[in-house]
């Protein structure tokens, strides 16, 4: 069974840094991309990024290019996102999802299995 | 940047067909995607490349695009379909990946 299993709910204070853990199990790591995916409260759906889990490139949207790290531990079968310099808009539910490889381009499809969500609050 | 847009609510009788549009300028070229969203939970893909049902998504949900609009239909609505639906798509490029502004169904 595909589990994705997102760590818990942080609390920060602006200007800080904030590391969510994506723990994946039911398949081969390497062979599924991980999204990460956030929606602020009331808010749309809000791509962030994917990393290939194989080789470990990364695709980021210009929005949170500057701020955004994902990351991936292979031996662990986990994904990480680390977001910069928070501010209070960035209070918002962290979703990763698994998404397919795109066999003739190697880019990543939309993301289909999700996490539960991390919900990270930003506050002095 | 690139948008999609989608009415912000629509609401439907039990048994009736509720249908859900998503408009974008990449949409004749790029395929359309459709999440579920109930309240406090992840998202749920119900539609992929446009028309395509993924397995264990009941039959009543149905998509289909032409020119700039993809449409997302519920044949038959229940209850439990009440929602947030979103749709997600990329400009022609393919580097700009975006979800639309989601419409809530209600079902009563």
């Amino acid at each position: 069974q595909v589990q994705l299993v997102q760590s818990g709910a942080e609390v920060k204070k602006p200007g800080a840094s904030v590391k969510v853990s994506c723990w994946a199990s039911g398949y081969t790591f390497t062979s599924y991309a991980i999204h990460w995916v956030r929606q602020a409260p009331g808010q749309r759906l809000e791509w962030m990024g994917w990393i290939n889990t194989g080789n470990g490139k990364t695709k980021y949207s210009q929005k949170f290019q500057v701020r955004v790290t994902i990351t991936r531990d292979t031996s662990a079968s986990t994904a990480y996102m680390e977001l910069s310099s928070l501010r209070s808009e960035d209070t918002a539910v962290y979703y990763c999802a698994r998404g397919d490889y795109d066999v003739l381009t190697g880019d990543c499809l939309p993301p289909h299995s999700w996490g539960q969500g991390t919900l990270v609050t930003v506050s002095s | 940047s690139y948008e999609l847009i989608q009415p912000p609510s629509v609401s439907v009788s039990p048994g009736q067909t509720a249908r859900l549009t998503c408009s974008g300028d990449a949409l004749p070229k790029k395929y359309a995607y459709w999440y579920q969203q109930k309240s406090g939970q992840a998202p749920v893909l119900v539609i992929y490349e446009d028309n395509r049902r993924p397995s264990g998504i009941p039959e009543r949900f149905s998509g289909s695009s032409s020119g700039t609009m993809a449409t997302l239909t519920i044949s038959g609505a229940q209850v439990e379909d009440e929602a947030d639906y979103y749709c997600y798509s990329t400009d022609t490029s393919g580097n700009h990946r975006v979800f639309g502004g989601g419409t809530k169904v209600t079902v009563l």
